[in-house]
């Protein structure tokens, strides 16, 4: 079946660094979204992007909707201990509602 | 209210017990969504409710029911689970079902394990 392939799967960064991650598909999307997921909880929406080319920010969050409609990269500015925590891109390969995930990226930020 | 509620928190049961997990939103979404999610892994979509209607079932074993008595509530009902079917499970909802509202808020999810 499809999948989006995310990068890269884990990171381990110092206190202040910024971070930067990307997600590919095979196909089109018309929309990516960026969610984070603390442990034991569901994921929270962070980012949604709509436009080809469209750079969205929320706080030291930047999401970016690529040219080709097929890839999306999630930057985060002057990390923090509370960005720890997996990131996961998603997108819809169809009408359906239905949404599919990528593998996530875990990140660990040492204080 | 922009929350989606999901009770219980944790679940232990066992493969002959019958139990249900509910899932609620007060957003006045029409799409509401079971996924499972085991460790490190992402969510996999389980069923679509479009409009209190079954619109997707990924292929889920019948020992998962569904029900979806409004626009508000949302069950999944197990019955005889199997103990690889311990995950969590989470409950999410957006506008609609369809390309216009591809948006899905989750809730924090039912911690489900199977003995």
């Amino acid at each position: 079946g499809q999948q989006l392939n995310q990068s890269p799967q884990s990171m381990f960064i110092q206190e202040g660094e910024d971070v930067s991650m990307n997600c590919t598909s095979s196909s089109i999307f018309n929309t990516w979204l960026w969610y984070k997921q603390d442990p034991g909880e569901g994921p929270v929406l962070l980012i949604a992007l709509y436009k080809a080319g469209e750079l969205t920010s929320n706080g030291r969050l930047t999401a970016q909707f690529g040219i080709t409609r097929k890839d999306s990269f999630l930057n985060i500015s002057a990390s923090i201990p509370s960005d720890v925590g997996i990131y996961f891109c998603a997108g819809p390969p169809g009408n359906t509602g239905k949404l599919i995930f990528g593998q996530g990226t875990t990140l660990q930020v040492k204080p | 209210d922009t929350e989606v509620t999901q009770t219980p928190k944790h679940l232990v049961m066992g493969m002959t017990n019958k139990k249900s997990l509910k899932c609620e939103q007060h957003m006045g979404h029409r799409a509401m969504y079971w996924y499972k999610q085991k460790a490190k892994k992402p969510p996999e979509l389980m069923f679509v409710y479009s409009y209190e209607k079954l619109s997707i079932n990924e292929s889920v074993p019948s020992r998962f029911s569904p029900e979806c008595p409004n626009s508000s509530l949302l069950n999944l009902h197990l019955h005889a689970l199997q103990p690889e079917d311990s995950a969590l499970y989470l409950c999410a909802s957006s506008k609609g079902a369809s390309s216009s509202y591809n948006e899905q808020f989750f809730g924090p999810g039912t911690r489900l394990t199977v003995l």
